[in-house]
């Protein structure tokens, strides 16, 4: 059953703390991407990764780091420098064609910081 | 930077009516995508289209990418219970996406 996975659904830090959200996709698409979402906003582009081992920043980079080690995986660290990090948190994944613009998305994580 | 303008942000509709909605820009797009959001959900891809002019349906859905690149529609015929959610457009340009802001469906009672 193929899919994006994205865990935890909720996640609850403190401030000052980093905390990695993950993401898995077992559809062999090439390019991933993470997006945060505010309430009644569109989703901004925080980092995107169109093969292993590469990745370019979004929109709204600052304050948060990506690895892509593996073409499964594309794992996205808040760090302590993003100043309002809570927020919805969706990874997306895209095939190769079609321009990379088709993308399908995982359930998304709620991330809280207090 | 490049936007793309969503309208209605909200709609309230009754049971069997028929929806409407766009998004525009200044921008030109080579596609444009429709999504829809269900609460604490990942977006769904309803519609992709990717010729200007194109004009395509899924079940009662039908959007159109708008001949000068810039807009794009979606309509919804005949609205239902499930159909609640929120509608996102978003252009793509560059191997990346711009999102509009959103059109909440809102079915009242």
């Amino acid at each position: 059953d193929g899919g994006i996975t994205q865990s935890p659904k909720y996640l609850f830090r403190k401030e000052g703390q980093n905390v990695t959200l993950s993401c898995e996709q077992n559809l062999n698409h090439d390019a991933m991407y993470w997006y945060r979402q505010d309430p009644g906003q569109g989703l901004r582009l925080i980092y995107y990764s169109q093969i292993v081992n590469d990745f370019q920043k979004g929109d709204i980079a600052e304050g948060y780091s990506v690895s892509r080690e593996k073409k499964e995986s594309f794992p996205l660290t808040v760090t302590s420098a993003q100043k309002n990090p809570t927020a919805f948190y969706l990874c997306a994944s895209s095939m190769p064609g079609q321009g990379d613009y088709e993308q399908y998305f995982g359930p998304g994580t709620r991330l809280t910081v207090t | 930077g490049q936007q793309l303008n969503q309208s209605p942000q909200s709609m309230f509709i009754q049971e069997g009516e028929d929806v409407s909605m766009n998004c525009t820009s200044s921008s030109i797009f080579n596609t444009w995508l429709w999504y829809k959001q269900d609460p604490g959900e990942g977006p769904v891809l309803l519609i992709a289209l990717y010729k200007a002019g194109e004009l395509t349906s899924n079940g009662r859905l039908t959007a159109q990418f708008g001949i000068t690149r810039k807009d794009s529609f979606l309509n919804i015929s005949a609205s239902i219970p499930s159909d609640v959610g929120i509608y996102f457009c978003a252009g793509g340009f560059n191997y990346q996406l711009i999102w509009g802001a959103g059109t909440k469906l809102i079915i009242k009672p």
